[in-house]
């Protein structure tokens, strides 16, 4: 069975700082890994897709890396802002559930402070 | 509409109660997610339809869920016989497909559940 796991669970930077969040998962063999960020009352917001033959996406400020053979992902947010204050979980899907099933991590919550 | 939007936002119940949440996808969509968010947790998947059938429940928790999509578009998660337990936010996504290796679901705000 798929496990997803998110270090750290909480974290409080001061505005500016680089920041990493970390995303592993037990089984190698998957489709895809998604960062998704979500706010309080509010749905998740897709930032970044990997497939699983890439080894990173960037968009903005954000980049996310792929291990596959690691079972490993992570977040860089650069330059962080407190707009960026929110939880952000990473999930994957695996083969063999089908091409449609998410498996979540349990997320880290991320404060930025002013 | 523009996005994937949920009815009603928050409902409060008793325990033994029956209650239904809504999800209306994005207009063309013909995959329709549901997972369901306790406090503290990620996301965990439900049920996934492809059209009006449903192409895997295998994460529904027993059969007191049931959820059905009649005509390809709206879906209706069913809950009976509410347990203090099933207290959660439960999301609806959906995505163009269900069937390609690319295949990105876009989630709504959620339902919060209280059972009291």
């Amino acid at each position: 069975k798929q496990e997803v796991t998110q270090i750290p669970a909480a974290l409080s930077v001061p505005e500016g700082e680089n920041l990493v969040l970390n995303c592993s998962f037990t089984d190698s063999a998957i489709y895809n890994l998604q960062w998704f960020r979500q706010d309080p009352g509010k749905g998740l917001t897709s930032l970044l897709l990997i497939q699983s033959s890439q080894r990173e996406q960037t968009s903005g400020r954000l980049n996310a890396s792929l291990d596959k053979s690691s079972g490993r992902s992570t977040l860089y947010i650069a330059a962080s802002q407190p707009g960026d204050s929110a939880t952000y979980l990473c999930a994957v899907r695996p083969p063999n559930t089908g091409f449609q099933k998410l498996v979540f991590g349990t997320g880290t919550r991320l404060l930025v402070s002013p | 509409g523009a996005g994937v939007s949920q009815t009603p936002s928050n409902k409060v119940t008793e325990k033994g109660k029956y209650v239904e949440l809504r999800c209306d996808p994005i207009s063309g969509h013909t995959a329709l997610y549901w997972y369901r968010q306790s406090l503290g947790q990620g996301p965990e998947f439900l049920i996934y339809f492809q059209g009006t059938g449903a192409a895997d429940d295998s994460g529904l928790p027993n059969d007191r869920f049931f959820a059905v999509r009649p005509e390809g578009s709206v879906s209706t998660l069913k809950i009976q016989r509410t347990e203090r337990g099933d207290s959660a936010v439960y999301l609806c996504a959906s995505s163009l497909n269900g069937g390609t290796t690319y295949n990105e679901q876009f989630f709504g705000p959620g339902t919060r559940l209280t059972v009291l």
